[in-house]
């Protein structure tokens, strides 16, 4: 069974930039989260999508979003990149929602390793 | 504002010794705990916990929740070169948001 993949591995960006970071799901999981992980925030939760819905958002500016299609892949996009976006981002998938009726096993991405200059 | 907060934020320890790894947390509603462990770059999930004082056991590694005094324990006993990583703790709250802590990054010694 695949794995979460994420692509692209590697980017580089300068400010004032837009980024677009894909994610295609293990097959038969519908949701799909987002995460950013900096040395100094630790993993901070982006957003959560379910049968293309986003159902949950993290405290982020809305220069951050994302979206999901029919088949469960997602994307998310950082429009006018700060230096401060600078960040692995990772994308996990579950079969249910986050919280309810969830066994808390979230299957993670390889991530997305963003460097804005 | 849900909040975790883990410690140590670093050990390094020899092969074959016990680690316990702390992680405490604020949450409105309180619905669970998660331990991850990330070796590189994806999380892998460990643990869920929802009750009290029921402990929860795989292989080598064991965990339980104090939902009174709102921590958690992760025990890594005989630890292995291949326990080396950063243990990621989590709750979700009524919101239904993850929220992580920082993590502890733990190194084992050969």
């Amino acid at each position: 069974k695949a794995g979460v993949t994420q692509t692209p591995r590697y980017l580089i960006k300068t400010r004032g930039q837009q980024v677009t970071l894909s994610c295609s799901p293990i097959s038969g999981h519908r949701s799909v989260s987002w995460y950013q992980q900096t040395p100094g925030q630790g993993l901070q939760f982006l957003f959560e999508y379910f049968s293309e819905t986003q159902r949950n958002k993290g405290n982020f500016p809305g220069r951050f979003s994302g979206r999901q299609f029919s088949n469960s892949r997602s994307e998310m996009n950082v429009s006018t990149l700060e230096l401060g976006d600078s960040a692995l981002y990772l994308c996990a998938s579950s079969l249910a929602l986050i919280g309810g009726g969830w066994t808390g096993e979230l299957f993670f991405g390889e991530g997305s390793r963003l460097t804005v200059l | 504002e849900d909040k975790v907060v883990q410690s140590p934020l670093s050990l390094v320890v020899h092969e074959g010794d016990t680690v316990t790894l702390n992680c405490s947390y604020e949450v409105t509603n309180f619905r669970s705990l998660l331990w991850y462990k990330q070796e590189k770059k994806a999380p892998t999930f460990l643990f869920m916990l929802t009750s009290s004082g029921i402990e929860k056991k795989s292989g080598r590694l064991s965990s339980i929740l104090d939902k009174k005094e709102l921590f958690s324990i992760l025990n890594i006993t005989a630890t292995q070169t291949g326990d080396s990583a950063v243990y990621l703790c989590a709750v979700i709250g009524g919101n239904e948001k993850l929220t992580f802590g920082t993590g502890t990054r733990l190194t084992i010694i050969p």
